[in-house]
């Protein structure tokens, strides 16, 4: 079983709709979590941290299930700049990320 | 502004011929990685570097070699390039510990014939 798991997609969804990724990681005392955006081939940048509590920043909320270990990232009102790849990324007790395969956001008009 | 740079951007070389790429950061980090990323694989570590003359294999370093002689530095090197070593390579860094970010470089697009 890989470390950090996600769902490839592509999804496809139309502007101003909300979607949703899940990602499952194996590792339950990992204690950080991330959702980095790769835009096509480019370098990964970071979009938010993943707190137990859950945080949102503008359209996009993260949450962390500890007990289900997953955590997910939610994107209202989708734009067109939405497309992209988004990494979940575990932080292991070691300090090592560990980055999942990514889901494919393709935003249509 | 705060960046890491990686050069060149794009190589196209033959195999077993020796090539390095460069990797630099300006922000003073502690913690630096070499990643390569292909499709269907996600990005794997390579090496990493605690520290300046602290380098530690990450879960794909066969073929490679680095080297943390300066803090801002951390090339990463292939003595004899191989077809299986064409990929799309990330240098990062960060500070080492807590919520940090980490920042990539652009990344470098390698061919080997």
């Amino acid at each position: 079983r890989k470390e950090v798991e996600q769902d490839p997609g592509p999804f496809n969804v139309p502007e101003g709709a909300t979607v949703a990724f899940n990602c499952t990681y194996s590792n339950s005392a990992s204690q950080s979590f991330f959702w980095y955006r790769q835009d096509c081939r480019k370098e990964p940048k970071l979009l938010m941290s993943v707190y137990s509590s859950g945080n949102e920043d503008g359209r996009f909320t993260a949450q962390l299930n500890r007990a289900s270990q997953y955590i997910s990232l939610l994107i209202r009102d989708s734009k067109l700049s939405d497309s992209a790849t988004y990494l979940c990324v575990e932080r292991n007790q070691g300090g090592k990320l560990i980055f999942g395969q990514g889901t494919e956001l393709s935003v249509k008009p | 502004e705060a960046q890491v740079t990686q050069n060149p951007r794009y190589l196209i070389t033959v195999t077993g011929k020796k090539l390095t790429v460069t990797c630099s950061q300006n922000m003073n980090h502690e913690y630096m990685s070499w990643y390569r990323q292909d499709p269907g694989l996600g990005l794997r570590q390579i090496y990493y570097s605690m520290n300046v003359e602290v380098t530690d294999k990450g879960d794909v370093p066969e073929g490679y070699k680095v080297s943390r002689k300066e803090k801002r530095n951390f090339p990463l090197i292939l003595e004899s390039p191989s077809p299986n070593q064409t990929s799309l390579y990330f240098c990062a860094s960060r500070d080492y510990g807590g919520q940090e970010t980490q920042y990539f470089g652009p990344g470098t697009r390698l061919l080997v014939l």
